[in-house]
């Protein structure tokens, strides 16, 4: 199946703090990604859609000047998060679209000091 | 998307078939019914989808009930490693960009025991 990478798989960082997290179509282009969140023993949440050379659309209830996604090629979308705080901390996961199905990355834990 | 049921939990011995349930009494004539896992700390994998007819590929079988108001995963012979969290999903055609934003429930824990 199609691959998607994200990077770092880890990341530790101190609170007041930003951390960009890259989730990469290996062997397609994607012109859509998902970013998803998860809290300890919860499920995947949706954040956000991802279009490339477009804005992305937010779901409700998540802070778009706090998790900014930029797609600016067809291979990678950024996620940031700015100025974050221990409650920040989570499991982003990222998503694809190849050949009509939804690839996963790896996930990037963040812990928020 | 239609919403779906599944247990917390289950557990199966090691090399014995896992059958694990699903409820989606809701769904839609059109939509499909996915099953995604996630190995504790990494992102979900894709197993199998259908959408009226019985499926069978590598990993697992899927059998869908006439009525497509349930369905089931079966993993034929667990092994340790088939230890995970399952998600049934069901969400429409591949349409647009919509369709593609997965509603994950709680989905159920396998543990595979030895």
């Amino acid at each position: 199946g199609a691959v998607v990478s994200q990077h770092p798989s880890r990341v530790i960082c101190k609170s007041g703090t930003s951390v960009k997290i890259e989730c990469r179509s290996l062997d397609f282009q994607a012109t859509t990604m998902f970013w998803y969140r998860q809290f300890p023993k919860q499920s995947l949440m949706l954040m956000a859609t991802s279009n490339e050379g477009s804005k992305a659309t937010y779901e409700q209830g998540v802070e778009k000047d706090k998790f900014l996604i930029n797609h600016a090629s067809l291979t990678l979308s950024t996620l940031t998060v700015t100025s974050a705080h221990p409650e920040d901390s989570s499991f982003y996961i990222c998503s694809a679209i190849e050949a009509g199905e939804l690839f996963f990355g790896e996930g990037s834990r963040l812990t928020v000091l | 998307d239609a919403k779906t049921t599944q247990p917390p939990s289950m557990d199966c011995a090691e090399g014995r078939a896992a059958n694990l349930p699903c409820n989606h009494s809701t769904i839609s004539g059109n939509e499909y019914v996915y099953w995604y896992r996630q190995i504790h700390s990494q992102g979900p994998q894709y197993i199998i989808h259908g959408l009226k007819n019985n499926e069978t590929n590598e990993m697992a079988s899927l059998i869908i009930t006439e009525d497509r108001k349930s369905s089931t995963l079966i993993l034929p012979h667990a092994t340790l490693r088939d230890t995970a969290v399952y998600y049934c999903i069901v969400r429409a055609p591949n349409s647009g960009g919509s369709n593609y934003k997965l509603t994950f429930g709680k989905g159920t824990l396998l543990t595979v025991n030895p």
